[in-house]
């Protein structure tokens, strides 16, 4: 079974600060891993996907993840806060499970605000 | 370039009423197609996919149904609306590839269904 938990409704930053939003997951098959954007009323937008070729993953808008096979985590980061990255943010795991479905399993997400 | 419409935008519907959700994508053939819906405080679900024409799988047990008609046309409905039906209903479709968990899934602008 697969599952991700998300440590934080809500986080809180100042502009310009370090963002991290942390996602820890379980998975009894190797995990592919993805981050998730949300702004109000919208739908989803990727920002990275982890498909175990490397454990350091680029996204848009300056954002990272690492994969931490150890720490079961792919935390993600951001150098400098913006004011535009304020939305609720979504952690999320597939595999190869005993169906070949796709499913996306989805953390609870986090609200992150950028303050001025 | 591949692109994936939702409508209608918003819905407010009656306890009991017939709903009927459409989402068309366009730029490619042959995709996966999920429903996903979002409810407060529950995080993201996947209620129903779809590898092809006619081709339905149900991951919860609901008052939803699902049908794929034509190859890039998916449509929930249901006969009678129950208040816990309120949510925000998102479509996503992913390339049809060798396995499903390897691709990307990219969202639609969701849904809101409030049933009153």
């Amino acid at each position: 079974a697969q599952s991700v938990t998300q440590l934080g409704s809500h986080v809180s930053v100042s502009e310009g600060a370090l963002v991290l939003l942390r996602c820890n997951y379980s998975s009894s098959v190797p995990p592919y891993l993805f981050w998730y954007v949300q702004y109000p009323n919208q739908g989803l937008q990727l920002l990275l996907k982890y498909t175990s070729a490397a454990t350091l993953v680029k996204g848009i808008n300056g954002f990272e993840a690492e994969f931490k096979k150890s720490e079961t985590s792919f935390h993600l980061t951001k150098p400098s806060a913006h004011m535009s990255d304020a939305a609720e943010y979504f952690c999320a795991v597939t595999g190869r499970g005993s169906s070949n479905t796709g499913k996306l399993i989805f953390g609870q997400g986090t609200t992150l605000q950028v303050k001025p | 370039s591949q692109t994936i419409h939702q409508w209608p935008a918003t819905l407010v519907q009656p306890v009991g009423s017939p709903l009927s959700l459409e989402c068309t994508v366009e730029g490619t053939s042959n995709p996966n197609l999920y429903w996903y819906r979002q409810a407060a405080g529950r995080g993201l679900q996947l209620l129903f996919y779809s590898v092809g024409i006619g081709q339905i799988s149900s991951e919860v047990p609901q008052n939803l149904s699902a049908s794929r008609p034509q190859d890039r046309q998916f449509i929930l409905s249901s006969k009678k609306l129950l208040l816990s039906d309120s949510g925000f209903y998102l479509c996503a479709w992913s390339a049809r590839g060798l396995w499903a968990f390897q691709e990307t899934q990219y969202f639609g602008p969701g849904t809101r269904l409030l049933v009153l």
